[in-house]
């Protein structure tokens, strides 16, 4: 399986705070994905780093890859009450389907 | 385009009624994906089609689901009978796949079931 698990579980941080959200997988992927979960909706893709990146930027995200310790990492700065959701990590591999893993919970307070 | 829609938005149901879950994913996207959520066991990959058949669906839990794609732009999950562990959110997904493999999943709302 290439099942993504992030790290922590839950994060709580004031508004204007970076927020860093770890993920790990297991075997090889072709790609690795991040997607946002607000509260009672669907998840929302946020950004997707190939296996050939490094790190990768946009707006306030900025998702680095180690393929050699099979992690990946979120970063959120400047976070704001909005950014409170559910961040999930997914790989793909050869098949097609995405593997998410449990989610890491943000808490943003003003 | 209205993004992928999802019906009903709430079901609420007695155990062994029949259950039937409806997705329509958006136009041109050739892959559908059925997830279910619940606080215990978190996002699973139920099944997922590639141009209306079914590729993997090793993640349907047992023969009380079944899930068709009969078009491009109709999919349907049904459960029979259902039970109060089938209680979860069950999404719908839909991508394309890009050149190089990459492919962002569009998903739907959600179906809130629950099961008394």
């Amino acid at each position: 399986s290439q099942q993504g698990e992030e790290d922590p579980q839950a994060l709580s941080i004031q508004e204007g705070e970076n927020a860093t959200m770890n993920c790990s997988y297991k075997t090889s992927i072709n790609n690795l994905q991040w997607y946002r979960q607000n509260s009672g909706r669907g998840l929302v893709h946020l950004i997707l780093i190939r296996s050939n990146e490094r790190e990768k930027h946009s707006g306030r995200l900025r998702v680095t890859l180690d393929t050699s310790k099979k992690s990946s990492s979120l970063l959120i700065t400047a976070s704001r009450a909005a950014d409170t959701a559910s961040y999930f990590c997914a790989a793909t591999g050869t098949a097609s389907k995405l593997t998410f893993g449990t989610g890491t919970r943000l808490q943003v307070t003003l | 385009d209205a993004g992928v829609i999802q019906s009903p938005r709430h079901e609420v149901t007695e155990m062994g009624q029949e259950v039937t879950l409806r997705c329509k994913p958006i136009s041109g996207h050739d892959y559908l994906f059925w997830y279910r959520q619940t606080m215990m066991r978190g996002l699973e990959l139920l099944i997922y089609f590639n141009n209306n058949v079914p590729i993997d669906d090793s993640g349907m839990p047992e023969d009380r689901f079944s899930a068709k794609m009969p078009n491009a732009s109709f999919s349907t999950l049904k459960i029979q009978p259902s039970e109060p562990r089938d209680s979860a959110v069950y999404f719908c997904a839909s991508s394309n796949i890009l050149a190089g493999g990459e492919e962002t999943q569009y998903f739907g709302p959600g179906t809130r079931l629950l099961v008394l």
